[in-house]
């Protein structure tokens, strides 16, 4: 079975810029997660998706931050302008029933 | 106080022993509990969930212990590649809490 698929694996910017990351979840998986990860801390949940529609996005700052999962399947997360502070690993996760979690790779951005 | 809390560690324990750690939740209404492995430079990956009656697999147990809010993790004959970060995760109500992680070393 394929797992959760993310790209790029790695982006350097300059602050103010714009970044888009990918996600392809599991086949099958409705739930989808997008979550930041700064170094030496825990995950933290920036959105959740059910299908095509957002569950939680209480921690994502609207105002730089983004996500799309338009046909229930891929997603898309942006961030514009990017800060300093926004450099981290962004983990995409899928879930079949809202409790176990399966991370990609994640993509490691560093903001100059 | 934080929603769910982890002692960072490090701990630094010689292989073949037995290390415990355990994470506390502020919500008691919190229904569900893991925990999760992260290697260094990796992404969380599942290691057990966490039941009321507790559960073993293999050397790894998890415990529950509602009245004081805290879940534990215990590794008995403990590998040089159980060297990782143990995070533990809370869903309350559909929203997951992640802990810091706590930083295992095993020592040869």
């Amino acid at each position: 079975e394929a797992g959760v698929a993310q790209s790029p694996r790695y982006k350097i910017i300059e602050k103010r810029q714009s970044v888009a990351f990918w996600c392809n979840p599991i086949s099958g998986h409705a739930t989808l997660y997008w979550y930041q990860q700064i170094l030496g801390q825990g995950p933290k949940l920036l959105i959740q998706f059910q299908n095509n529609g957002v569950v939680d996005d209480s921690q994502l700052p609207k105002d730089r931050f983004s996500a799309e999962r338009l046909k229930g399947v891929d997603s898309t997360l942006k961030i514009q302008p990017a800060k300093l502070e926004d450099s981290a690993v962004y983990l995409c996760a899928s879930s079949f029933n809202a409790d176990t979690q399966y991370f990609g790779p994640g993509t490691r951005l560093t903001v100059l | 106080r934080k929603e769910v809390e982890q002692d960072p560690g490090p701990f630094n324990v010689p292989e073949g022993a037995t290390v415990a750690f355990n994470c506390t939740y502020s919500n008691s209404a919190s229904q569900s509990f893991f925990w999760y492995r992260q290697d260094c430079r990796k992404e969380p990956k599942l290691l057990m969930s966490v039941y009321s009656s507790g559960n073993e697999d293999g050397r790894f147990t998890a415990q529950l212990n509602r009245a004081s809010q805290y879940i534990s993790l215990l590794i008995r004959d403990s590998k040089l590649s159980d060297s990782a970060t143990y995070l533990c995760v809370v869903n309350n109500n559909y929203q997951l809490i992640w802990g810091a992680g706590t930083k295992l070393i095993i020592k040869p």
